[in-house]
């Protein structure tokens, strides 16, 4: 039982480069999210989503995309990287009470 | 706007001793969690919180939860240099299934 698998772990982006963050969960978890993580800041909700084809802002969804089209799949997409998107990206699974969280993605934009 | 707040932000403790680390949140909550996070790792779940006075205790940590009050304390007993980490409170609204998160506590135990 893997959990929640983030790819990549690492990645360097040039300023305006676009990329896709994936997050696969094998627990049949009906909710979804990605979170950026900053010193200092705590972990911070970019968007989420309910179930299979739906999707929602979080707090800070500014220069992101996200997409649901399997259950078990949640894109997150950067379509014109920043440096102020350098960041710890997140992505966590729940079905009731219990989130399960990756183990992180390092993005550094240069 | 559901906001929370964590004191203190860093703690810096000797191996033996007591302390606390306060989770307070702005409006209602139906669930609140407690997290570890060692550098460069992912969250480890430590506690969920579901009800007024709800206790939860794993070796030397504590957890307690006042919805009244609307607060959360992490206590701390006769820390260990393994407690050494960063940790993070977060809250759920009611009736939504977002997570807040507090900004951490960084906690050093000095032997």
């Amino acid at each position: 039982n893997a959990g929640v698998t983030q790819t990549p772990k690492f990645r360097v982006l040039k300023t305006g480069q676009s990329m896709t963050l994936l997050c696969a969960q094998d627990m049949n978890h009906e909710y979804m999210y990605w979170y950026r993580q900053d010193p200092g800041m705590g972990l911070r909700l970019i968007h989420y989503s309910v179930g299979e084809g739906t999707t929602a802002k979080g707090e800070v969804p500014d220069g992101y995309n996200v997409s649901r089209l399997k259950k078990q799949n949640f894109l997150l997409g950067l379509e014109s990287a920043a440096p102020s998107q350098t960041s710890v990206y997140f992505c966590a699974s729940t079905k009731n009470y219990g989130y399960t969280f990756g183990s992180g993605t390092r993005l550094t934009v240069v | 706007e559901l906001k929370v707040e964590q004191n203190p932000l860093f703690l810096s403790m000797q191996e033996g001793k007591n302390y606390t680390i306060y989770c307070n949140y702005s409006t209602t909550s139906d669930r609140l969690y407690w997290y570890r996070q060692d550098p460069g790792k992912s969250l480890e779940s430590l506690f969920v919180l579901l009800s007024n006075g709800a206790v939860k205790q794993e070796g030397r940590l504590m957890a307690s939860l006042d919805t009244k009050a609307r607060l959360s304390t992490l206590h701390i007993t006769a820390a260990v240099h393994d407690l050494s980490a960063t940790y993070f409170c977060a809250a759920g609204g009611a009736g939504s299934y977002q997570l807040t998160f507090g900004k951490g506590t960084k906690l050093s135990v000095i032997p």
